[in-house]
């Protein structure tokens, strides 16, 4: 059964710095794009990133260009996403997802980012 | 960017009905490179169809895709109790990722 489990969330002020991680298992990681995927509270999905199965690309929605970072350790079967200048809109749930391609198969149960001062 | 736009915003039906959701790109997407998702209250999503019409692995056949270009449909032939939920469809096959605003599915 493929899990993916997020951690590294918490409570940021505005400005400042988190790195989340994700952990894959059950399936062989260093095959899979992954990626991270948002949702603000009550809001709908939103895709931020994600990075080719040996981490030579990486793709950013326009708004986190520059503050975030996707990477992975296929060693470790772990993917990350440093972020920083976090902002306020920024809260939200961060799902760790991976699949075939860029189609997300699936997600891990996410970790809340709240930004606030 | 592929903007994805779905309607309606919420189907009010009882179980056993048919629901028919809609998801409208503002340019063909291409190779029907088209998912649709559900997702219930404090979980993660599930994939239910990707390339338009392909059920995911353990989907019940009562739901299905359909569509091509820019006009793609989420049908669900009989609601069961579980299906109450919110379907998002999004396009992989450019980047930006992007996902249309939801539909939600309640019980009338």
């Amino acid at each position: 059964e493929v899990q993916l489990v997020e951690s590294g969330g918490g409570l940021v002020q505005p400005g400042g710095s988190l790195r989340l991680s994700c952990s894959g298992s059950g399936f062989t990681f260093s095959t899979y794009w992954m990626a991270w995927v948002r949702q603000a509270p009550g809001k709908g999905l939103e895709w931020v990133a994600n990075i080719k199965q040996d981490g030579s690309e990486q793709y950013y929605m326009d708004s986190v260009k520059g503050r975030f970072t996707i990477s992975r350790d296929n060693a470790k079967n772990s993917l990350y996403l440093q972020m920083s200048s976090l902002r306020v809109e920024d809260t939200a749930v961060f799902y760790c997802a991976g699949g075939s391609g860029w189609l997300i198969q699936h997600w891990g149960q996410g970790t809340l980012v709240t930004v606030s001062s | 960017e592929i903007v994805l736009t779905q309607s309606p915003g919420t189907l009010s039906l009882s179980p056993g009905e048919r629901a028919t959701l809609s998801c409208r790109a503002s340019q063909s997407v291409p190779r029907n490179f088209l998912a649709w998702y559900q997702q219930k209250p404090g979980q993660a999503p599930r994939l239910l169809i990707f390339g338009a019409s392909n059920r995911a692995t353990g989907i019940p056949d009562r739901f299905s895709g359909s569509g091509s270009g820019t006009d793609f449909t989420l049908t669900i032939s009989r609601l069961e109790p579980e299906d109450f939920a919110v379907y998002y469809c999004q396009q992989y096959a450019t980047s930006p990722l992007t996902f249309g605003g939801g539909t939600k599915v309640e019980i009338k």
